[in-house]
């Protein structure tokens, strides 16, 4: 199985701030990499597929980079609804893998 | 607007079995693959299986955890999506989500996901 490890596990930001999670898989995965955001007691929403395509919706200020075996989510300016919990997936051989999540609180 | 729909969680003792329920609205089910998501309270997110459209075959996949005790099957005519769960255990409890299996030209991604059900196994 591929193993996806995201970090930070938890990060502090302030609204305005540049924020940037990482993810490595554990084997060459070319850009099949997938972002979710989940806030608390809702299912999560996808953000970005194919490493860096955006969805349809999804602000501007998500972006997504990376290809191989690293990868990174970035909000270019952190907003109040963006504290959350984000996942990467990556969708390159099942069993589908997630990253154990990373946790952006307030600071 | 695509909605998907679960029910049928609840509790349960340790060995006993639950079926999940998914129904689906605003897509072509029957052209869609779908998956079972589960996440244990506080914790992240485990891929359980899927299955595919009948038109690609129909056939299910399943992770490790589960294979033997959970079956997904489907009912295209009700629009609806199944997780038969037997020989349940304690790390079963969970919240599950069903979600559809976007299949692009070379990606796949899940999207759109539904709001979930509880399921407790406990003594």
């Amino acid at each position: 199985d591929i193993q996806m490890t995201q970090s930070p596990s938890s990060l502090s930001a302030s609204v305005g701030d540049r924020v940037t999670i990482t993810c490595r898989a554990s084997q060459r995965i070319s850009s099949y990499l997938n972002w979710y955001q989940q806030k608390p007691g809702k299912a999560p929403k996808l953000l970005i597929y194919a490493a860096s395509s955006l969805q349809s919706g999804v602000p501007s200020r998500f972006s997504g980079s990376g290809s191989g075996t690293d990868f990174t989510l970035t909000i270019s300016s952190l907003q109040p609804e963006d504290f959350a919990t984000y996942y990467c997936q990556q969708s390159y051989s099942t069993p589908w893998t997630f990253g154990q999540g990373t946790k952006v609180e307030f600071k | 607007e695509v909605q998907l729909v679960e029910s049928g969680g609840g509790l349960v003792k340790p060995g006993g079995s639950l079926r999940l329920s998914c129904a689906a609205s605003g897509i072509t089910f029957n052209n869609a693959w779908m998956s079972w998501v589960r996440q244990a309270p506080g914790k992240g997110l485990e891929w359980v299986g899927r299955i595919k459209s009948k038109t690609d075959g129909g056939t299910t996949d399943y992770a490790a955890p589960v294979k033997g005790r959970f079956t997904i099957s489907r009912d295209d005519s009700r629009y609806t999506l199944y997780l038969q769960m037997n020989s349940l255990k304690t790390e079963d409890t969970a919240f599950y989500y069903c979600t559809t299996e976007q299949v692009g030209l070379i990606y796949n991604w899940f999207d759109p996901w539904g709001q979930g059900t509880l399921v407790t196994v406990s003594s």
